[in-house]
This record gives structure tokens, sequence and C-alpha cells, in this order.
């Protein structure tokens, strides 16, 4: 079966420090991958998606870069981190032209200091 | 371009009562539609899914949506609420057409169940 793992689970950073989320899929191969962002009372925001290794779309021009090194691992960085940050971020999977639903990994909460 | 609206950000029931809670989508292609829940401080988990085969659609815990397409609607209802349904809960929206196809979700729906 597929599992979907994010971390760190919680990290508090200062402003301007730099930034790095993983997210690695196992179970499956050349999944869609995504990151999203949720703020308080702001729903999910779609940050980046990506279809393939290095190929990266980017939804919210902002503060923040991915990566896709390998085939199942989403990375999230920042080369210096805004208040504005802060949030709770997912990571989630989902198979190529499947019914579009989407798997998602436990969440990392940032607070930006 | 797609969206949904979710009526009401707070909704709150006594635990045995009828849960319902409303989405409302808008698409120009025909929809796959989602509703997914998240407890505190964890990822979402997927309650159900329309994709245009019967439109009163089961999921999980005891949930049912049904699709209706003359009022753009797709309602997630429960019953009998139970205290362990106390969560948020999101509707979302997609197209079948491609790799890229993305979901979008609505704001939320915060349920809290009342002993």
């Amino acid at each position: 079966s597929q599992t979907i793992h994010q971390w760190p689970a919680t990290l508090v950073q200062p402003v301007g420090s730099p930034l790095s989320l993983e997210c690695t899929v196992e179970g499956t191969s050349n999944p869609n991958l995504y990151w999203y962002r949720q703020a308080a009372g702001r729903g999910l925001q779609l940050l980046f998606y990506s279809v393939g290794i290095g190929q990266i779309s980017s939804e919210v021009p902002q503060n923040l870069s991915a990566s896709r090194p390998q085939d199942r691992q989403f990375i999230l960085s920042s080369k210096k981190l805004l208040l504005s940050d802060s949030g709770f971020y997912l990571c989630a999977w989902r198979m190529m032209r499947n019914t579009g639903e989407l798997f998602f990994g436990e969440g990392s909460r940032l607070t930006v200091l | 371009a797609q969206s949904v609206t979710q009526l009401g950000s707070h909704v709150s029931v006594s635990e045995g009562a009828l849960v319902l809670l409303r989405c409302n989508y808008s698409s120009s292609v025909p929809p796959y539609l989602f509703w997914y829940v998240q407890y505190p401080n964890q990822g979402l988990q997927l309650l159900l899914k329309y994709t245009s085969a019967a439109t009163l659609v089961k999921g999980i815990n005891g949930f049912e949506a049904e699709f209706k397409k003359s009022e753009t609607s797709f309602h997630l209802t429960k019953p009998s609420a139970h205290m362990s349904d106390a969560a948020e809960y999101f509707c979302a929206v997609t197209s079948y057409g491609g790799a890229t196809n993305k979901l979008i979700f609505g704001t939320g729906t915060l349920l809290a169940v009342q002993p």
C-alpha cells in the first residue's frame, strides 16, 4: 500500500532563517506531488505541484520554492522566512490520470517568530 | 475555472442530530467532487468522492453526499452526529483530463458536536 510522510512535524524558526520541509511517498511510482499551505481561516492554498522529477509548477508567487530531486521526494524550501510564511504545510500525492483524489501527509506546522 | 463554496464556516449540532454541510461548485466541465475531513493538527482524509457514477455517494463513518447538477451542489450529510465527528470538513472539485489537473478546495466548515 502507498504511504506518504512529511517531516518535521513541527518547527519554530526565526524570521530570515532558511526552511526545508521534506515529503516522501512510498509504494507507488511517478506520482503527482503537491504542496499546500493552510493558514488560519483561509482554507487550503496550492503552492506547488510536480508531475515528474525536476518539473515544478508554482501557483502563487512568494518566498518559497520547491524541488523534486527524486521520483518520490518533494521538498519545500525558503532562503529567508517571513512572518507570513507561518502555517500548516501539507504534502499530497495522487496517481496520474486517476479520478483526482489526493492523499495527504500528516502536515508540518511552521511558526515563524 | 473551477471553484467551490462552502456555506457556513462553523456548524454546531447536538449529538444524535442530523449533520448537513453545504457545498456548491462551479465548473464548466463535468466535475469530480470530494469531501475531506481534517482533525486538529492532522492531514486531510478522504471521506467520499463523486466521479460521475451514482449521484448518491456513500463514504466512511456513515457520511453520504448527493450530487445535484441542477443545483450545482454536493452537500454532505450524516443522519446522526457522533462526538467523534467534530472536525473540519472540506469540499473540493476537479475534473478529469490530465496529469496537471488540480484539486480546488473550499474554505472549510468546522463542525462542533454538542453533548
